[in-house]
């Protein structure tokens, strides 16, 4: 399986000011997601990252508040704009990998716990 | 669109014993994977099993089995000798065959194991 990284684990930040999330993997990957789990709720997917093109959305989530690069098949990085206190949760990203059949299980990064004061 | 149901937001099983953990799904799709994830108090998203619906046979991993049911949408987990390491909150999800397609996640099951 991928082996993927995330900085920063934790951050507790003011609100109004914005935090830049890193994922790096050890692999090349097609597909890179990244996923909002709030306290105590399940993982509710914020955007599709491919290398090369926009980020495409989830409904309720835009791009001005959740901007996402994907500047290569290693690394994306998902930025959390004009922080408020419900922002607070665990940002994962996860990838697709590839074996056999094309993109069928995902592998989840450690996450990066925030609370915004 | 699919749905994911998880009916048990809590479980509890005494160390060495068998616990099942239900899962529902809902989709009009004939291909599809369905998983089990786990979620440690260290938050760290871990795959436990994944099912393939186009194989009839039930998946297994060591101490972790499921029944599938296509017919019923319905995907359980079972935990066999469960361990003092198992207690976790359980996900089960759904992703259609397509490439790139997105993971739809249960609402979690929380599971304790009793020493």
């Amino acid at each position: 399986s991928a082996v993927i990284s995330q900085k920063p684990s934790r951050d507790i930040c003011q609100r109004g000011t914005s935090l830049t999330i890193q994922c790096q993997v050890d692999s090349q990957v097609t597909m890179m997601f990244w996923y909002r789990q709030q306290p105590g709720q399940s993982l509710t997917l914020i955007a599709t990252a491919n290398q090369g093109s926009e980020a495409t959305y989830e409904s309720g989530f835009v791009i001005d508040k959740f901007p996402i690069s994907r500047p290569n098949l290693t690394f994306s990085t998902l930025t959390v704009s004009n922080m408020s206190p419900e922002d607070s949760s665990i940002y994962l990203c996860s990838v697709d990998w590839i074996r056999g059949r094309l993109g069928e299980t995902q592998y989840f990064g450690p996450g990066t716990r925030l609370l915004v004061l | 669109a699919q749905t994911v149901t998880q009916s048990q937001p809590e479980m509890s099983v005494q160390e060495a014993e068998t616990v099942t953990l239900s899962c529902t799904y809902d989709t009009s799709e004939s291909d599809y994977y369905l998983f089990w994830y786990k979620q440690p108090p260290s938050r760290q998203m871990i795959l436990v099993i994944r099912q393939e619906a186009y194989k009839q046979q039930n998946a297994t991993e060591n101490r972790f089995s499921v029944n599938f049911q296509k017919a019923a949408k319905s995907f359980s987990l079972k935990i066999s000798d469960s361990q003092l390491g198992d207690a976790a909150m359980y996900f089960c999800a759904y992703r259609p065959e397509t490439s790139g397609s997105r993971l739809t996640f249960g609402e979690g099951t929380q599971l304790t194991v009793n020493p």
